[in-house]
């Protein structure tokens, strides 16, 4: 198994650029997630799923959008990316959402001029 | 403002000795996991704590959830220098989990 992948390892966008970050799991989990990670900050959570065609917001949602039409594939969209959106940005899939181990993938790092 | 709180925030210490990482919270969760990230990936699970005043043992690694599952500690015994990362703890309630903003460990040799 590959786990969770994404896809690109590393991005540079201009400011109002929009680009989609991917991700995808092949271990039929349920619930996938996206983190932005900043220093000082720990992990913030963006948008979660809690299965195909499921899609809520999390802490820090502004900005992002998610859809989930398939159970393995979870793409997270930059509307107009902002410097504000620098961050490395992570994929995190697990059974069920909340008290279980969840399986995060190697990292987006994202840098806005 | 983090719903987690650790301390501390940077940990460096010689191979052998012990340490402590604590997590803090006014609120309460139903679970609590603790993670390390090693540069250039993402964080991987060590422990899930679910039960006030479960202790939990991982090799030379014990974990503590506090009674009123508010609180959790990570203690190292006789650390190595493999034990050196970022070690974020995370409180899980319903669909989400909430993170610390981790505590940076190293070991030297």
């Amino acid at each position: 198994n590959a786990g969770v992948t994404q896809t690109p390892k590393f991005q540079v966008l201009k400011t109002g650029q929009s680009m989609t970050l991917q991700c995808a799991q092949d271990m039929n989990h349920e619930y996938m997630s996206w983190y932005r990670q900043d220093p000082g900050m720990g992990l913030r959570l963006i948008h979660y799923s809690v299965g195909a065609g499921i899609t809520d917001q999390g802490e820090v949602p502004n900005g992002y959008n998610v859809s989930r039409s398939t159970t393995e594939d979870f793409p997270l969209r930059l509307l107009s990316a902002a410097p504000s959106q620098t961050s490395v940005y992570f994929c995190a899939s697990s059974y069920y959402p909340g008290a279980y181990e969840q399986y995060f993938g190697p990292g987006t790092r994202l840098t806005v001029t | 403002t983090q719903l987690l709180e650790q301390s501390p925030q940077f940990l460096s210490i010689q191979e052998g000795e012990n340490l402590t990482v604590y997590c803090n919270s006014s609120s309460v969760f139903s679970s609590l996991q603790w993670y390390r990230q090693e540069p250039g990936e993402g964080p991987v699970l060590l422990v899930t704590v679910v039960t006030g005043g479960e202790v939990k043992k991982l090799k030379r690694l014990t974990f503590q959830f506090g009674d009123a599952r508010k609180d959790s500690s990570l203690h190292i015994t006789a650390a190595q220098p493999g034990d050196t990362g970022l070690y974020l703890c995370a409180g899980g309630n319903d669909y989400k989990l909430s993170f610390g903003a981790g505590t940076t460990v190293t070991v030297r040799a």
